[in-house]
């Protein structure tokens, strides 16, 4: 079936440290693509999605491309802050299903 | 406009007890879900509606029920409490045009952390 696979945390970085948090899926068809971020004690909010295939995805720094061919949603920024730490989720979308598909979730740790 | 809200924040239950527990939104979004959160295994959807007067089971239903009486409310209900069911339940809402294939967020809820004893 479906499914989302994301790399394990904790991620630990410093600030104005370079991050990327990878994301690949399986999907019978042509899903869409999200990330989600959940601060501590809220829930999640949507940080950036891509529809189709080449699309890149972008908000608060943070950039995603839709790679069809290596069936990838990988999450970078620049220039982490301390306020980005967060947990990360990758998500697909399948219109048929109706349903989101969500990865295990990334913890980013950025210390000062 | 409050968004997605939910009640109670926190619930402490006694296996074998009943609760419901309540989400509401004030976007007049066509779709409601509930989650669980659990550790290390990201969310996982238990029940969903489309619509008012529907709903529908998602990945994991088992001792859970729901009801989408009225559009803007959907309930979820535990008949029996199992210390197994002792999470974080999200519920989320979406916007979703099919006509255009268009898919707008899913807007979460804050949580409730429910534990079972």
């Amino acid at each position: 079936g479906d499914s989302v696979t994301q790399m394990e945390g904790p991620v630990t970085l410093s600030e104005e440290a370079c991050l990327t948090i990878n994301c690949t899926y399986t999907a019978t068809g042509y899903p869409s693509l999200f990330w989600y971020v959940q601060y501590p004690g809220e829930g999640l909010q949507l940080l950036l999605k891509a529809t189709k295939a080449d699309d890149k995805g972008s908000n608060k720094g943070f950039e995603a491309t839709y790679r069809k061919e290596t069936t990838s949603f990988h999450l970078e920024k620049g220039s982490v802050q301390v306020s980005d730490s967060a947990v990360y989720f990758c998500a697909l979308w399948m219109d048929s299903s109706y349903k989101l598909i969500f990865g295990s979730g990334t913890r980013l740790l950025v210390r000062p | 406009n409050a968004g997605v809200t939910q009640t109670p924040k926190f619930r402490v239950l006694k296996t074998g007890q009943s609760m419901t527990l309540l989400c509401a939104q004030d976007m007049n979004h066509e779709y409601m879900y509930w989650y669980r959160q659990d550790p290390g295994m990201g969310l996982r959807l238990i029940h969903y509606s489309v619509g008012e007067g529907t709903t529908a089971k998602g990945e994991v239903p088992d001792g859970y029920n729901v009801s989408r009486l009225k559009k803007q409310n959907f309930l979820l209900g535990l008949e029996s409490a199992a210390p197994s069911q002792t999470s974080v339940y999200f519920c989320a809402s979406s916007y979703s045009n099919r006509d255009l294939a268009v898919l707008d967020e899913q807007f979460f809820g804050p949580g409730t952390r429910l534990t079972v004893l």
